[in-house]
């Protein structure tokens, strides 16, 4: 059972280019989310989606996208890297309603 | 927007103390739970509370959710050095189904063995 799996761990980004951080679940969980980890900030969330087709802005969507074509996956894309997108990222996904979500063990970006 | 306040920011203790930690809010939650980040990892949950008023243990971790609905605290007995790591609490308010999750910053715990 792999839970909620992210691709890549590591990644450097020159600024201005992009990229997409993978997110796959094999729970058939509904709910999926993105966040973003700043050291002494917390957990930040980026975009949600409470199932396929469906995709809602958090708290700072600025700068990402995100699609829900499947059940299990959830890309997270950045068109225009900037060094204020330099921070941990976290895919978790749930099966809704006043359930814990399960967290992939993270991205660590750095631009450059 | 909705906020959690989580004290304190960290924690320096001596291996065998016991830990205590604390998330308010002006806001009322349905859900409190705690999680736990180890270095190079995503959050793992620790405990979920569901009721005002609930008190739950999970070996030696405990936690309860406040009367108010506004705030909840956990507590580490007889620490050890793998307790080390960053603590996060986190309220739920559901409309309907639906909710998110809403984070404390974290309060990090170093265990001196």
């Amino acid at each position: 059972n792999a839970g909620v799996t992210q691709t890549p761990k590591f990644r450097i980004l020159k600024i201005g280019q992009s990229m997409t951080l993978q997110c796959t679940q094999d729970m058939n969980h509904n709910y999926m989310y993105w966040y973003r980890q700043d050291p002494g900030m917390g957990l930040k969330l980026i975009y949600y989606s409470v199932g396929a087709g469906i995709t809602d802005k958090g708290e700072v969507p600025n700068g990402y996208n995100v699609s829900r074509s499947t059940t299990e996956d959830f890309p997270l894309r950045l068109e225009l890297a900037a060094p204020s997108q330099t921070s941990v990222y976290f895919c978790a996904s749930s099966p809704g309603g006043d359930y814990g979500y399960t967290f992939g063990s993270g991205t660590r970006l750095t631009v450059v | 927007g909705q906020q959690l306040n989580q004290s304190p920011q960290s924690m320096f203790i001596q291996e065998g103390e016991d830990v205590s930690m604390n998330c308010t809010s002006s806001s009322i939650f349905n859900t409190w739970l705690w999680y736990k980040q180890d270095p190079g990892e995503g959050p793992v949950l620790l405990i979920a509370l569901y009721k005002a008023g609930e008190l739950t243990s999970n070996g030696r971790l405990t936690a309860q959710f406040g009367i108010t609905r506004k705030d909840s605290f956990l507590n580490i007995s007889a620490s050890i050095p793998s307790d080390v790591g960053i603590y996060f609490c986190a309220g739920l308010s559901l409309r309907g189904s639906q909710g998110n999750l809403i984070f404390g910053k974290g309060t990090k715990l170093s265990v001196k063995p």
